[in-house]
């Protein structure tokens, strides 16, 4: 079932400015993982944050944890239109690392 | 980093064949790989769970006398879509575990590029 739950559905913006996504989720986690997918590809991992951590950046990607309010969010500093793809939070719930994944966010970032 | 390969990337077959998908990590050692399928604009959805040298677990409503799963060594799993039907065409994605061997953080799922089945 999907666990996940990413907003916006959607996301619009110009080269240059900032992104944020949000993701809720419902059950307790063992960690949680961002994952980007540009159109027909793979995913791409980009962060995975642990349930007792509550930040992380890599680069120009910041993720949060809010375990207390069960969401994270995930920013996106000075975008690039190469930023442009569907972004995918998935949750491990298990222990046993089966991930269950958001419907996603598609991030169009304009020149 | 940690690579994980897919092939074919694309098979486009006819009614009532089977087609075989191989999934691998490049440069880790994988016991838990994962078989997922992603329809146009949907998010993924998880097939099953390979285990190396043990049966796959499969999720509810996936039928695994239709996709069978094979986890023969720690860096190789294998789809086969038996008697494939146009319902069954889709995006299908791997993804491995990693327990931290290939550098990367311990429980990160590295995910293949996808392979996209057509069946006419």
């Amino acid at each position: 079932s999907q666990q996940g739950e990413e907003d916006p559905q959607a996301l619009s913006i110009q080269e240059g400015e900032n992104a944020t996504m949000n993701c809720s989720y419902k059950t307790s986690i063992n960690n949680l993982q961002w994952y980007r997918q540009n159109s027909g590809r793979g995913l791409v991992h980009l962060i995975l944050i642990r349930s007792n951590e509550r930040e992380k950046h890599s680069g120009r990607l910041r993720v949060t944890l809010d375990t207390s309010k069960k969401s994270s969010s995930l920013l996106i500093t000075a975008s690039r239109a190469a930023d442009t793809a569907s972004y995918f939070c998935a949750t491990d719930d298990s222990g046993y690392s089966t991930l269950t994944f958001g419907k996603g966010t598609m991030l169009l970032v304009s020149p | 980093g940690a690579v994980v390969s897919q092939h074919p990337s694309r098979v486009i077959c006819k009614s009532g064949t089977s087609v075989k998908i191989e999934c691998r990590s490049l440069d880790f050692q994988a016991t838990t790989m994962f078989w997922y399928r992603q329809f146009p604009k949907q998010s993924l959805m998880l097939m099953a769970t390979s285990n190396e040298g043990s049966k796959a677990t499969y999720e509810q409503g996936v039928e695994k006398d239709k996709f069978l799963i094979n986890h023969a060594s720690l860096t190789l799993s294998t789809l086969t879509v038996t008697s494939a039907h146009p319902e069954d065409s889709s995006f299908y994605i791997c993804s491995a575990r990693d327990l931290g061997t290939s550098g990367g953080a311990r429980d990160t799922q590295y995910f293949g590029p996808g392979t996209r089945l057509t069946v006419l």
